[in-house]
């Protein structure tokens, strides 16, 4: 079974500066997908980025950029020039790509960072 | 906004009762996967269903079950109430066509039972 390890149960950081959030996974398959989700106060989760496992270029959305590590299984997110809109739980997820191609998509979570940005 | 939506946002209950929570997904989305977050938790996968059939779960048991309808909408049923089920429900709607596809998330249901 996958489990997902986020070590930062809250953070904070300045408005337009950067912060980092960490998550480690452990898993034995080889081809996955590893997500960052975001969770503010209004509970709506919304996608933030997507990573495949078999693409070695880190991706980038925007302000938001991912250092993924295959082999130290590590998928940290890096928030650029933080707005006061960023204030959000940041969920880690995995999604096994082999059961994906069968229809079956189910996310494995972490426990969650609570980011503040504070102006 | 991800288009998907739940009813209702909160409900009580007591200890053994039934309740029965509804989302709509959005439309084309042939998959709905549903999720229960505890308090200060992630959500954890409870099933999922496509094409109005359930092709994976979670480690949930039977009491929790679903339906999936041809309009895009879909409900988890969750009987014989316990204490340990008050959390956040949500629901996810994708497009499944053997890639993975995003999941758009609801908004969730609150559920608290005393």
């Amino acid at each position: 079974a996958q489990t997902v390890t986020q070590s930062q149960p809250e953070m904070s950081v300045q408005e337009a500066e950067t912060v980092t959030l960490s998550c480690t996974y452990d898993t034995s398959e080889s081809n996955y997908y590893l997500f960052w989700y975001k969770q503010p106060p209004s509970r709506q989760m919304i996608l933030v980025i997507r990573q495949e496992a078999y693409k070695q270029q880190n991706a980038t959305e925007n302000r938001f950029s991912v250092n993924f590590q295959k082999a130290a299984k590590s998928f940290s997110l890096k928030i650029s020039d933080s707005q006061l809109g960023d204030t959000a739980m940041y969920f880690c997820a995995f999604m096994n790509q082999f059961l994906a191609y069968s229809g079956n998509t189910p996310l494995v979570f972490g426990k969650g960072t609570r980011l503040s940005v504070i102006a | 906004e991800t288009g998907v939506t739940q009813s209702p946002t909160h409900l009580i209950k007591t200890r053994g009762q039934q309740v029965t929570l509804r989302c709509s997904s959005q439309s084309g989305h042939n998959t709905v996967s549903w999720y229960q977050q505890a308090l200060g938790q992630g959500p954890q996968f409870i099933f999922q269903y496509y094409r109005e059939e359930e092709n994976g779960r979670g480690n949930f048991p039977p009491r929790f079950s679903g339906l999936q309808f041809p309009n895009y909408s879909s409900e988890l049923n969750v009987n014989a109430l316990e204490l340990d089920d008050s959390a956040l429900y949500l629901c996810a709607s994708s497009f499944t066509s053997g890639f993975p596809d995003t999941q758009y998330f609801g908004p969730g249901t609150r559920l608290t039972v005393l």
